[in-house]
């Protein structure tokens, strides 16, 4: 049973585009929502995290995007460049009741062209 | 800087062997984690652990236990390994933080197991 869907499965870009990997989930009582982000040989490293409070969420390229009412969140890195290809991973948990228990989605592979 | 050290990186095993797969995490975390990570299917939550000598399941918890004797290490114990459990695992630490969630997971490079 998958409680966080991701798509796409795979992602090419040309450098300078935007990149868009989105996620929706089933469970309601989920109220923090992590992109972690791994590079080839390496263990998955956080990228950025929302809370349910706030619709958006910048650090520098990568903005998180939530959509309360649609269960959806969404990762989008502005002016990709190469260094940014890597598997993204959103992932989900209920914080209050289950810690830092997260359930994963199942990975989108980016490529950026140079 | 934050360590979390899983201490064999690439082990190929035989079918029925015993695996011990070790971690070790140097920022004093309560809370460590063993994911495994296979294509198409992600992370998924093998076992858990809060504290010294305290074990929770996870998802996949089948065929799979573990060992927390000191705070820092968190072995994963294949009793009887098998071809299906052939798998990248990932150790994972967390600090507790009064008990509510959303903390950094901080995790180790994986170790990569075939079993044969």
């Amino acid at each position: 049973q998958q409680q966080v869907k991701q798509s796409p499965q795979s992602l090419i870009v040309q450098k300078g585009g935007i990149s868009i990997i989105n996620c929706a989930y089933e469970n309601t009582a989920f109220d923090y929502f992590p992109w972690y982000q791994q590079f080839p040989g390496k263990g998955p490293a956080l990228l950025i995290a929302i809370r349910p409070d706030v619709s958006e969420k910048k650090e520098g390229r990568f903005t998180i995007s939530f959509n309360k009412s649609a269960k959806q969140f969404s990762l989008h890195i502005m002016d990709s460049q190469p260094g940014d290809s890597a598997t993204y991973f959103c992932a989900a948990s209920n914080s209050w009741s289950s810690g830092d228990k997260l359930t994963f989605g199942t990975g989108t592979r980016l490529a950026v062209r140079p | 800087d934050v360590k979390v050290t899983q201490s064999s990186r690439y082990l190929v095993k035989r079918t029925g062997e015993k695996v011990f797969l070790e971690c070790v995490q140097d920022m004093d975390h309560e809370n460590m984690f063993w994911y495994r990570q296979d294509p198409g299917l992600g992370l998924r939550l093998i076992y858990f652990s809060y504290d010294v000598k305290m074990k929770e399941k996870g998802d996949i918890p089948e065929g799979y236990s573990v060992s927390r004797e000191k705070k820092e290490r968190f072995s994963l114990i294949l009793e009887s390994a098998s071809t299906n459990q052939t798998s990248m695992y990932l150790c994972a630490s967390s600090s507790w933080a009064g008990g509510s969630g959303g903390n950094t997971i901080y995790f180790g490079e994986g170790s990569w197991l075939t079993v044969v």
